[in-house]
């Protein structure tokens, strides 16, 4: 049973470029939510998505967005990259329906903005 | 807002030592709270929660309590491992947040044989 798989692992890109990065859920999950966790720090919510709409949305600005394909896999845009877009990022899924609620994390996406 | 307190590390122990990491919290009404850990090269794992006071989350021989009137959630382990060394994070989730986690900056646990 794959967990939940992020691609790429590693990526560097320049200020004012754009990124996509990509999630497949763990089997059987339907929910996809997304983090930032800068080098030192927590995960920040970015948002979550459940049946292709965005549901809920952290304090992020509208450079970041996001899509959740009818297979359940998502992917996060970032535009106009700054420097402290510079993060781990990491997907997180889960059941809409389960009453616990648990998210599972991949192993995430770490960008790094020259 | 909402905000998760974590002691600061990184936290250093020989084997078998007793092991503490506060956290306190800041929310509106009455989050459910959990404790993370993040192995080496790989992703968050879910180590317990507790969804209302006075509940007591365990696994793996850690433990934290739900304590509504200090705010905290402090992660405790009898006797730690160096299987153990890794970043636990503490985190709370708001009711109707459904998977919209606030965590703290971790703590990272580093045990010594």
């Amino acid at each position: 049973d794959a967990g939940v798989t992020q691609s790429p692992t590693h990526l560097i890109k320049t200020r004012g470029q754009q990124v996509t990065l990509r999630c497949s859920p763990k089997s059987g999950h339907d929910t996809v939510s997304w983090y930032q966790q800068a080098l030192g720090q927590g995960p920040q919510f970015i948002f979550q998505y459940y049946e292709e709409e965005e549901r809920q949305r952290g304090n992020f600005p509208d450079r970041f967005s996001g899509h959740q394909f009818p297979n359940y896999s998502s992917e996060l845009n970032v535009n106009a990259l700054l420097l402290g877009d510079s993060a781990l990022y990491l997907c997180a899924s889960s059941l809409q329906g389960a009453t616990t609620g648990e998210l599972f994390f991949g192993e995430g996406s770490r960008l790094t903005v020259l | 807002g909402d905000s998760v307190t974590q002691m600061e590390g990184p936290v250093t122990l020989s084997e078998e030592a007793f092991l503490t990491i506060n956290c306190t919290y800041t929310a509106t009404g009455y989050p459910s709270l959990f404790w993370y850990v993040q192995y080496p090269g790989e992703g968050l794992q879910l180590l317990l929660k507790a969804t209302k006071a006075d509940d007591k989350g365990s696994n793996k021989g850690f433990e934290a309590t739900y304590r509504k009137e200090t705010t905290s959630f402090h992660l405790e382990k009898g006797s730690v491992q160096v299987s153990d060394s890794a970043v636990y994070f503490c985190a709370l989730r708001l009711a109707g947040s459904a998977r919209q986690l606030t965590f703290g900056s971790g703590t990272q646990l580093t045990v010594l044989p």
